[in-house]
């Protein structure tokens, strides 16, 4: 069975400091992952995605994530937070089979405090 | 705006009514997908449809839930005889194909709570 886990339920980071949002996979064969984020009363916001090439993805509003087959995670990080990052991130492998078919992990609440 | 467009935003029913919530996907998505949110969790996949068909209901419960989605107007999930544990956020999504770089485009969703 294909799923993610956020091992994390919060994270705390103040403004202007690195964060990371921690993720790991269980897949067989090459994964489709993909990070969203979804702030308060809001659906969920499509941030980046790795489905092959660079294990490096670059995505939306300074959001990067690393894919790392070994340790089998792919970690959404930024280099400097804001305020305004604050909001409730969630990683999904998408089903190689059923492409329909989305396995999101239990999110992580991002405090970003000024 | 031509995003995913879900109505009504927030949905209160009693016990033994039926809940009907609307999905009209973003403008050249004819793929339609329904998720489940409860509090403090992820998202639960319910049901994948094509116009006019039903691909993968797996996720949906056997009773009291179905979905559509006709050729004209937005998709449906229908809710009947609602119970209080039906009560948690649903997400539609919608994209252009299934194929597997493809991001899905999640609506505002309808929270449905049952007194």
């Amino acid at each position: 069975a294909q799923s993610v886990a956020q091992p994390e339920d919060q994270v705390n980071v103040a403004e202007g400091n690195p964060l990371t949002v921690k993720c790991t996979y269980s897949v067989s064969g090459n994964p489709y992952l993909f990070w969203y984020v979804q702030y308060p009363n809001r659906g969920l916001q499509f941030l980046l995605k790795y489905i092959t090439g660079d294990n490096l993805v670059k995505g939306s509003y300074g959001f990067e994530a690393e894919f790392n087959k070994s340790q089998t995670s792919f970690h959404l990080k930024k280099p400097s937070a804001l305020v305004s990052d604050s909001a409730l991130y969630f990683c999904a492998v998408r089903d190689k089979i059923n492409f329909n078919k989305f396995y999101f992990g239990s999110g992580t609440k991002l405090n970003v405090k000024p | 705006n031509a995003g995913v467009m879900q109505n009504p935003r927030h949905l209160v029913r009693r016990r033994g009514q039926e809940a009907r919530l609307r999905c009209s996907p973003m403008k050249g998505h004819s793929h339609v997908y329904w998720y489940r949110q409860l509090p403090e969790e992820g998202l639960k996949f319910m049901v994948y449809l094509q116009k006019e068909n039903i691909i993968d209901e797996s996720g949906m419960p056997k009773e009291r839930f179905s979905a559509e989605f006709p050729k004209e107007g937005p998709s449906i999930l229908r809710i009947q005889q609602v119970v209080r544990g039906d009560s948690a956020a649903y997400f539609c999504a919608s994209s252009p194909s299934p194929g597997g770089n493809q991001p899905q485009h999640f609506g505002d969703g309808t929270r449905l709570s049952i007194l």
